[in-house]
């Protein structure tokens, strides 16, 4: 069965670093989604990504945090100057196109921890 | 805004017990309802979902039926197992042209014991 897979699934880096989180989706979808959950809390929407760019970001979303699909299978997130607030689990998801019904498939995440 | 609102947990339950764990939701559009779990360490998967009124999801033995009159679609089951300790979040989408995102509740977390 076709899956989102993440990488790395844990990283550890010191405040102020650079983070790039990886993520291949389901090989025939078209809209892209990063999540993050800090510990014990919901999830919250970061950003949306359809036909190479940015549909939808949340207040959390800044000018830190920036996506890309560099060559058709990846969807990266970077964190260009990580905080310790950024410490979360972030999920990568994915879903079909506008038949669907809005089912969402999720990777089992990257947990970042900054120190 | 779209958003939705869980029971708060943590639910504690002997094994064999019924569950129900409330959701309500708002919504500016129509929206599709969805349970996500997510167990000890693993990411979040779909349990079921419901795409209109009156339509039921269900999945291992799990149950939760749109209410448009209640806004709602509570999740029930009728004997759970202690390998349903999770958490789940109630979600919503509603599509519109482009970045339809799922909106979720905070989870409740759910404890079965033997």
């Amino acid at each position: 069965e076709p899956e989102v897979t993440q990488t790395p699934s844990h990283q550890v880096t010191q405040m102020g670093q650079e983070v790039i989180l990886r993520c291949v989706p389901i090989s025939n979808h078209l809209y892209f989604y990063w999540y993050r959950q800090i510990l014990g809390q919901k999830v919250e929407f970061l950003v949306s990504f359809y036909n190479n760019e940015i549909s939808e970001k949340s207040e959390i979303f800044d000018d830190q945090f920036s996506v890309e699909r560099p060559d058709g299978s990846n969807f990266t997130l970077k964190i260009r100057s990580t905080k310790l607030e950024d410490s979360a689990m972030y999920f990568c998801a994915s879903r079909g196109g506008m038949a669907n019904t809005g089912e969402l498939f999720f990777g089992e995440g990257s947990r970042l921890t900054v120190l | 805004g779209d958003s939705v609102t869980q029971m708060e947990g943590p639910v504690t339950l002997s094994e064999e017990a019924f569950l129900t764990i409330n959701c309500t939701y708002t919504a500016t559009g129509y929206p599709s309802l969805f349970w996500y779990v997510q167990y000890p360490g693993e990411g979040l998967q779909l349990l079921l979902k419901a795409t209109k009124a009156d339509d039921k999801g269900s999945n291992k033995g799990f149950e939760a039926t749109y209410r448009k009159e209640t806004t709602s679609f509570h999740l029930e089951k009728g004997s759970v197992q202690v390998s349903d300790s999770a958490v789940y979040f109630c979600a919503l989408s509603v599509l519109t042209g482009g970045g339809n995102k799922l909106t979720f509740g905070t989870g409740t977390q759910l404890k079965v014991e033997l």
